[in-house]
């Protein structure tokens, strides 16, 4: 069954303390990004990744930072979390080149 | 960058009747138009795409047109049931890479 596991799923933090929202998955795609969706805004793409090593900034990359060591995982990484991060955060792999983007459970985020 | 605009934001419908959520957009490379559904609490998930090469695509009840010209797509849900409720989001992507949604449709089926 294709999973996209993301943890922590909920979470409430204070501001700058550094964390970090991990996304696996067990499909072995090439393409992993994150979202974060907010109310009236819909989802905005932040951080995409073509294979390891490569990655790239979607359309709100500012605050975050990405990695990609390994094929399976891409973990989102706020260094200094600030109140406007707070969000639900989606990782998605993409299924095929130029294929549908499918979703981890959301992870939701809360900075006070 | 591509700025997806996505229309109305709330819809109300009786069951049985049809739905159509419209969307603009901006950049004239994008080629690829996905919609999705989320329900409440849950991820979004794929219900219908279409590529630039097609002009309108059908899956059982649900449909998409797309207007290159014009830069619009739409989605359009026929006989619409109570589990339809959800809210729907259309996205546009360039490049296969990036992915630019719409602010979302609410879309409740009144039984």
């Amino acid at each position: 069954e294709a999973q996209v596991t993301q943890n922590p799923r909920y979470l409430i933090t204070v501001t700058g303390k550094k964390l970090t929202v991990t996304c696996s998955q067990n499909m072995n795609h090439e393409y992993m990004s994150w979202y974060r969706q907010d109310p009236g805004l819909g989802l905005r793409q932040i951080y995409y990744s073509m294979n390891v090593e490569v990655t790239d900034k979607g359309d709100v990359p500012e605050g975050y930072k990405v990695s990609r060591k390994e094929k399976r995982n891409f973990p989102l990484i706020l260094e200094s979390p600030s109140p406007n991060q707070t969000s639900l955060y989606f990782c998605a792999v993409r299924q095929g080149a130029g294929g549908e983007l499918f979703f981890g459970e959301g992870s939701r985020l809360t900075v006070l | 960058g591509e700025n997806v605009e996505q229309h109305p934001s709330t819809l109300s419908v009786q069951e049985g009747d049809s739905a159509v959520i419209k969307c603009t957009y901006s950049d004239s490379a994008s080629n690829y138009f996905p919609w999705y559904k989320q329900e409440l609490g849950k991820r979004p998930q794929l219900i219908i795409d279409i590529r630039s090469n097609v002009g309108e695509k059908k899956d059982q009840r649900i449909a998409v047109t797309l207007n290159k010209t014009a830069k619009h797509f739409s989605l359009h849900i026929t006989e619409t049931r109570p589990e339809d409720s959800a809210v729907y989001f259309c996205a546009a992507s360039p490049s296969g890479n990036q992915f630019y949604f719409g602010t979302g449709t609410s879309l409740t089926v009144i039984p």
